[in-house]
């Protein structure tokens, strides 16, 4: 089956870090660019990182840059997301996708995990 | 940056076409996808490439992009079609998302 499953969301206190991690079933891993997006409570989809094939190639959105590393291990069929300082906004339900195309303007995001709930509170 | 935007909600009645505008700065020049997210569910990729379905998702729904402006359009809309939608562009090597539409059938 095809899919990916996010694990590692959780309470944690704001200043606090946390570790997510997406591993991807019945496909290839290593052929695709990876995203991770999240959805704050009453709030939209919110562009987090992405990387590619090789990890050579990072890129992360201004708000969350320098709190967050993307990772991957393509042998495990792993992708992961560290966070740090993290704040009462970060609360969020945290998604991986897969990327259809790599990062070219006609590239789509086809495949989304379920989520974590990533609660940030005192 | 880039921003994408969207009309906060739509409200259509069943079996007529539901249309959501997506607004951006030349966005003709970029390619679009949209996602519907129902409650409690992931986002599922409805359009990409502006126009295109991916397999599995019902030919009511298609899309075009013009302009400043894309849009959805959910023809035929049924009660299960009731979610939020989201348009997507790239700009700058980032993704860029819409602030999300819902669509309430009433």
């Amino acid at each position: 089956q095809v899919q990916l499953v996010e694990s590692g969301g959780g309470l944690v206190k704001p200043g606090g870090s946390l570790r997510l991690s997406c591993v991807a079933s019945g496909f290839n891993l290593r052929d695709y660019y990876m995203h991770w997006i999240r959805r704050a409570p009453g709030k939209g989809l919110e562009w987090i990182s992405i990387i590619n094939i090789s990890s050579s190639y990072t890129k992360y959105a201004d708000s969350l840059k320098g709190r967050i590393t993307m990772s991957r291990d393509n042998a495990k069929n792993l992708v992961y997301l560290e966070m740090n300082s993290l704040r009462d906004d970060d609360t969020a339900t945290y998604y991986c996708a897969r990327g259809h195309g790599g990062d070219d303007s006609n590239a789509a995001l086809d495949l989304w995990g379920q989520g974590t709930l990533v609660t940030v509170s005192s | 940056s880039y921003a994408l935007t969207q009309p906060p909600s739509v409200s259509v009645s069943p079996g007529q076409t539901a249309t959501i505008a997506c607004s951006g700065h030349k966005l003709e020049t970029k390619y679009v996808c949209w996602y519907q997210q129902k409650p409690g569910q992931s986002p599922v990729l409805v359009i990409h490439q502006d126009n295109r379905r991916p397999s599995g998702i019902p030919a009511r729904f298609s899309a075009s992009n013009s302009g400043n402006s894309a849009t959805l359009t959910v023809s035929g809309t049924q009660p299960m079609d009731e979610a939020d939608y989201y348009c997507q562009a790239w700009d700058s090597s980032t993704v860029v998302f819409g602030g999300g539409t819902k669509l309430t059938v009433l």
